[in-house]
């Protein structure tokens, strides 16, 4: 069975600080994508990245930085110099590409950045 | 990007009422739509997977009578909650996965209160 998990429900920071959101996933497919979505209060998800199985190089935009390893089944999802603005829900998500092609969500994590 | 709208945005009916809610995928052709429930200070619950021309994909528990999809065309899929109860009220969400990607996109959401 597909499963992600997201073992921080919640994480307070104080802005400007970096923020590490984890996220640990289970599949015994061998391809498949990994997201992250963000879920600001309005509720809307926006997209921020997609990483598939075969592309294990870390990634890079701004101040958010992801680093998936394979061999832990982690996709952690990194948060340079915080913002209030960056104050969300952060969902990490799985695609299993063959069957039923479902995205299954972690259980989120509450990023509350103060100023 | 690929931009999908949900509509309404906010919906509040009377008990035993029907609501539809709508899900267009603006600029790309969504083979495959899905739908998904949100509770408060929860993650997303998928609810049904619809494909263009053919019947949704109910998960289990979900009662395929009380909601009801339809993806009568490669930009529009559509749930009904049929006879709705205060139990239903909820976040509804959609998102579509275009032909041959593997990026979903999310539309605004539907905030349903039934009273």
């Amino acid at each position: 069975a597909q499963k992600v998990t997201q073992a921080q429900t919640e994480i307070s920071v104080v802005e400007k600080e970096d923020v590490t959101l984890d996220c640990v996933y289970e599949t015994r497919d061998t391809t498949y994508y990994l997201f992250w979505y963000k879920q600001p209060p309005s509720g809307e998800l926006v997209f921020l990245i997609r990483r598939n199985s075969f592309d294990e190089q870390n990634e890079i935009s701004g101040r958010y930085s992801w680093n998936f390893q394979k061999s832990t089944s982690s996709f952690n999802f990194t948060i340079t110099a915080s913002q209030v603005v960056d104050s969300a829900v952060y969902f990490c998500a799985l695609l299993i590409i063959q069957g039923a092609q479902k995205l299954v969500f972690g259980q989120g994590t509450r990023l509350t950045i103060n100023p | 990007g690929a931009v999908v709208s949900q509509h309404p945005s906010w919906v509040i009916c009377k008990s035993g009422t029907s609501v539809k809610i709508e899900c267009r995928s603006l600029d790309f052709q969504a083979t495959t739509m899905f739908w998904y429930r949100q509770f408060p200070k929860q993650s997303l619950m998928l609810m049904a997977t619809s494909n263009e021309g053919s019947k949704a994909t109910y998960e289990q528990g979900v009662e395929k009578d009380k909601f009801l999809i339809n993806h009568a065309s490669l930009t529009l899929s559509t749930l009904t909650v049929t006879s709705a109860h205060p139990e239903d009220s909820s976040f509804y969400i959609c998102s579509a996965r275009g032909v041959g990607g593997n990026t979903i996109y999310f539309g605004e959401g539907s905030w349903l209160t039934v009273v």
